[in-house]
């Protein structure tokens, strides 16, 4: 069982849709990532959290929001979107309390497959 | 500029075979290396990782990967493929910079295919 756990696993939105993809780990870890991946393709980042404050955004359009409302959970909030925002929706964690645990592998759920129509 | 190359996009091996799934790394300094694996509709599990140290790195599932500073590789390995072991497998690299933390970057996976 993976240790991140991704609600909902499917979701199929209209383009005028308002959705949230949810996140959740109970390891400690203290940092929290969005990537999104395309059918044959590999993960791309779009958020990172640390320590509940936004540290990345890789120029990611305003149609997809993230919100950290405490160390275990991350939203990302979905408004807008076109049909090639479809795509599986990962979600990762973690451990950075330590500087030299900054580096620490991600620890990855198994995504939300989202299909927007 | 900074990246990293699965040369293989596919590879197709015989259960009992061992496998060799290649990663090159292109960076100023020695990152921090990793290789996961991801099911069909899963998320991606890690397999291993080197920070520093012994160069030979155990994993889980039975894989192990070598780390070679002259080449910049990271070549995973495993002696014996099993069916299960069909699935898509990612090189990772994360550079050794502050300002780069969190900025994981993943190679373009190789699939691997696994024949009775």
């Amino acid at each position: 069982d993976t240790e991140v756990t991704q609600t909902p696993k499917h979701l199929v939105m209209g383009m005028t849709n308002k959705k949230s993809l949810k996140c959740e780990q109970h390891m400690g870890h203290r940092a929290m990532y969005w990537y999104k991946q395309k059918a044959k393709k590999p993960p791309e980042l779009m958020f990172v959290y640390s320590y509940e404050k936004l540290s990345i955004n890789e120029s990611v359009p305003s149609r997809f929001s993230p919100e950290c409302p405490n160390s275990s959970l991350l939203n990302l909030h979905l408004h807008a979107l076109q049909p090639e925002d479809s795509a599986l929706y990962l979600c990762a964690s973690s451990q950075a309390w330590k500087a030299e645990s900054y580096n620490s592998p991600l620890h990855f759920g198994n995504g939300t497959r989202l299909t927007v129509t | 500029a900074q990246s990293v190359t699965q040369p293989d996009i596919h590879i197709t091996v015989s259960e009992g075979a061992s496998l060799e799934l290649r990663c090159n790394y292109s960076y100023g300094a020695t990152p921090y290396l990793f290789w996961y694996v991801q099911s069909p509709g899963q998320g991606l599990q890690l397999l291993l990782k080197y920070f520093s140290g012994d160069t030979l790195v155990q994993g889980i599932k039975g894989f192990e990967a070598e780390f070679k500073r002259s080449q910049s590789s990271f070549n995973l390995r495993k002696p014996s493929v099993h069916w299960s072991d069909a699935a898509e497998y990612f090189c990772a690299v994360v550079p050794m910079t502050t300002d780069s933390w969190g900025k994981f970057q993943f190679g373009a996976g190789t699939q691997v295919v696994v024949t009775p």
